[in-house]
């Protein structure tokens, strides 16, 4: 079974700072990996997704990468600002025909002034 | 358009009330998606459509109802309500290919229910 894992649970960075939010899986035979941000009480905004064929997808300050072997993904946030506060989400899909992603248990990121 | 629309935003009920959500995207998709997100957890499951028939049925209790009238819309019938159903309903969508591969989920506002 599958389990997603993303450390820390909460960070606090000051603005402008550059950060890594990682996520962890336990079996590296994944079709895809979607990164996802949610605001509080609302619902949730895809990031970026990388192929299990990919290294790694750029958004502006962006940048997440896959190292699937190893089962990890790192979020890099370059320059952060308040309102990149959020809840960060990485969820990962097991085969091109699976429908079900598996979630992560998020990091909460707080950008302060 | 990457939007997916949900009505309404919040939803109060009693036990005894029937009531439904929906759920709305015109991006072409195919495979529709319900989750509940309880507070600081990540979103749960519930059900998925795809090509309008139901795939997947996470073991979600009879008094959760889902219908997919058409390839626009989803729906979900509720009844019976306990108070621990109270969460956000988060309804998503995604393209399906020809090999019946699954692409990128984008989710709706979701609807923020309290069951009295």
């Amino acid at each position: 079974k599958q389990e997603v894992t993303q450390i820390p649970a909460a960070l606090s960075v000051p603005e402008g700072e550059n950060l890594v939010l990682n996520c962890s899986f336990t079996d590296s035979a994944i079709y895809n990996l979607q990164w996802f941000r949610q605001d509080p009480g609302k619902g949730l905004t895809s990031l970026l997704l990388i192929q299990s064929s990919q290294r790694e997808q750029t958004s502006g300050r962006l940048n997440a990468s896959l190292d699937k072997s190893s089962g990890r993904s790192t979020l890099y946030i370059a320059a952060s600002q308040p309102g990149d506060s959020a809840t960060y989400l990485c969820a990962v899909r097991r085969s091109g025909t699976a429908s079900k992603l598996t979630f992560g248990t998020g990091t909460r990121l707080q950008v302060t002034l | 358009d990457t939007e997916v629309t949900q009505t309404p935003k919040h939803l109060v009920m009693g036990m005894t009330n029937k009531k439904s959500l929906k759920c709305e995207q015109h991006m072409g998709h195919r495979a529709m998606y319900w989750y509940k997100q309880k507070a600081k957890k990540p979103p749960e499951l519930m059900f998925v459509y795809s090509y309008e028939k139901l795939s997947i049925n996470e073991s979600v209790p009879s008094r959760f109802s889902p219908e997919c009238p058409n390839s626009s819309l989803l729906n979900l019938h509720l009844h019976a309500l306990q108070p621990e159903d109270s969460a956000l309903y988060l309804c998503a969508s995604s393209q399906v290919d020809m090999g019946f591969s699954y692409n990128e989920q984008f989710f709706g506002p979701g609807t923020r229910l309290t069951v009295l």
